[in-house]
């Protein structure tokens, strides 16, 4: 069973391009979260939709971010234009539906993303 | 406030002992999750263990138990006989029942010596 997909798994970008990040949930899981870990901020939620629509976005930092879900296993995490404040490792994680307290998140192995 | 405390930056623990990774939190949910996770230098995070607020007995998953002690809010990680595989970062974690946010603490980094 495969787990949550991510890619790519290591991204290299010049200040001001536009990176897309890429991310496949569990096959059945309704939610699905966008996380970012630096050194210096630890874990951060950026945003989690429910059933492809976008639930809380409060942590998305600027408007140069914005995430999508098109469909159930599908999800996008744009950053445009990128900074090098962006570099950070960006994971995303998907949860089943249901909500029994019992559902743990399962986590993607992570975009590695480094803006120079 | 921050719902998750892990007041241990780093940690080290010689092979083949136990260690206790702390952890308290903070809601006025009745009912809450708390999980905790492990990220090796490879990066990705995995689920260790869960304990549910209304839980009568302490979590256990081989040599993971987590010491519950629900008046003090903690939420402790216990390794018995530590392994070199145990270094890693460990995360713990609240989702509380009126919401669907896991709050993440910022982590203890485990070393273990052999």
């Amino acid at each position: 069973d495969a787990g949550v997909i991510q890619s790519p798994r290591h991204e290299v970008t010049e200040m001001g391009q536009e990176v897309t990040l890429r991310c496949k949930p569990i096959s059945g899981h309704d939610y699905l979260f966008w996380y970012r870990q630096t050194m210096m901020r630890g874990l951060e939620l950026l945003i989690y939709f429910n059933n492809n629509v976008p639930i809380d976005d409060s942590g998305m930092p600027e408007d140069r971010f914005s995430a999508k879900m098109p469909n159930a296993s599908f999800s996008t995490l744009k950053i445009q234009p990128s900074e090098p404040r962006d570099s950070a490792v960006y994971f995303c994680a998907s949860r089943p539906a249901g909500g029994l307290l019992t559902d743990t998140q399962y986590f993607g192995p992570g975009t590695r993303l480094t803006v120079l | 406030a921050q719902k998750i405390t892990q007041t241990q930056p780093g940690m080290f623990v010689q092979e083949k002992e136990a260690v206790t990774l702390d952890c308290t939190y903070d809601t006025s949910d009745p009912s809450y999750g708390l999980f905790w996770y492990k990220q090796p230098s490879s990066g990705e995070m995995i689920f260790l263990i869960y304990q549910g607020s209304y839980d009568q007995q302490n979590a256990t998953e081989g040599r993971y138990s987590l010491n519950f002690q629900k008046a003090r809010k903690s939420a402790n990680l216990v390794i018995s006989a530590s392994q070199l595989g145990d270094s890693a970062m460990y995360f713990c974690a609240m989702r509380e029942n009126t919401g669907n946010q896991f709050y993440f603490g910022t982590g203890t980094s485990l070393t273990v010596i052999p």
